[in-house]
């Protein structure tokens, strides 16, 4: 596609309930990246996709949270049993991850809200 | 570990006004340097990156950047702002070796008076 697609951009889910997060990355593109953005905090990163690489998982806050990358594209980040401080916005970017100096593309974003 | 530094959470400039925002950075060699724009409810979008050569470095809509490696800095400028400017802007680092994940600053909140 043009960009990095997300979806829903919108998310009102109960506490407690389990969440799945939807990314189109770039077509071609190897890299896959999600980070959370939180009011004031900036951007945190939560887990990096390269090829058919084992993924980097060392961002993810707890066991609560996952994501997978199917067909080395379309990727899911799933929040089982949301808290109320899981709400935030989750971005995703990918990028051609074929050396250091390529730049992430995002997408819009999804807004998360637990109530 | 590599991490980036944005001191300023938010800055008002009157519009005409020259900005400059600040960033300070920490990695251990060459950093790969990023400015990234976030306009209420979008996505980041790439201003300008430095990589190696010219440290003064040209991005899209007339904003500008110096990479100052003795003061581990990459402060972005723009002589005249627009009103249309007022966004968010991320500063980032890029990957390091063994690493490819890029590391953003908390972000700088631009407001514009008119």
């Amino acid at each position: 596609g043009a960009g990095v697609s997300q979806s829903p951009s919108n998310k009102v889910t109960e506490k407690g309930k389990d969440v799945e997060l939807r990314c189109d990355p770039i077509s071609g593109h190897t890299a896959l990246y999600w980070y959370r953005q939180s009011l004031g905090q900036g951007l945190e990163f939560l887990i990096y996709f390269q090829g058919n690489s084992a993924p980097d998982k060392s961002g993810l806050p707890s066991d609560r949270f996952s994501a997978e990358r199917t067909g080395g594209s379309v990727s899911t980040l799933t929040i089982q049993r949301t808290q109320q401080e899981d709400s935030a916005v989750y971005l995703c970017a990918s990028s051609r991850g074929t050396g250091l100096d390529t730049e992430a593309f995002f997408g819009q974003g999804t807004r998360l809200t637990v109530v | 570990a590599q991490s980036v530094t944005q001191p300023d959470i938010h800055i008002t400039v009157s519009e005409g006004a020259s900005l400059e925002l600040r960033c300070n950075y920490s990695y251990g060699a060459t950093p790969y340097l990023f400015w990234y724009v976030q306009s209420p409810g979008q996505g980041l979008q790439l201003l300008l990156k430095y990589f190696s050569g010219d440290t003064l470095v040209q991005g899209i809509k007339g904003f500008e950047a110096e990479f100052k490696r003795s003061q581990s800095s990459f402060n972005l400028r723009k002589p005249s702002v627009h009103w249309s400017d007022a966004a968010e802007y991320f500063c980032a680092v890029g990957p390091s070796g063994g690493s490819y994940i890029p590391t953003f600053g908390r972000g700088t909140s631009l407001i514009v008076h008119p």
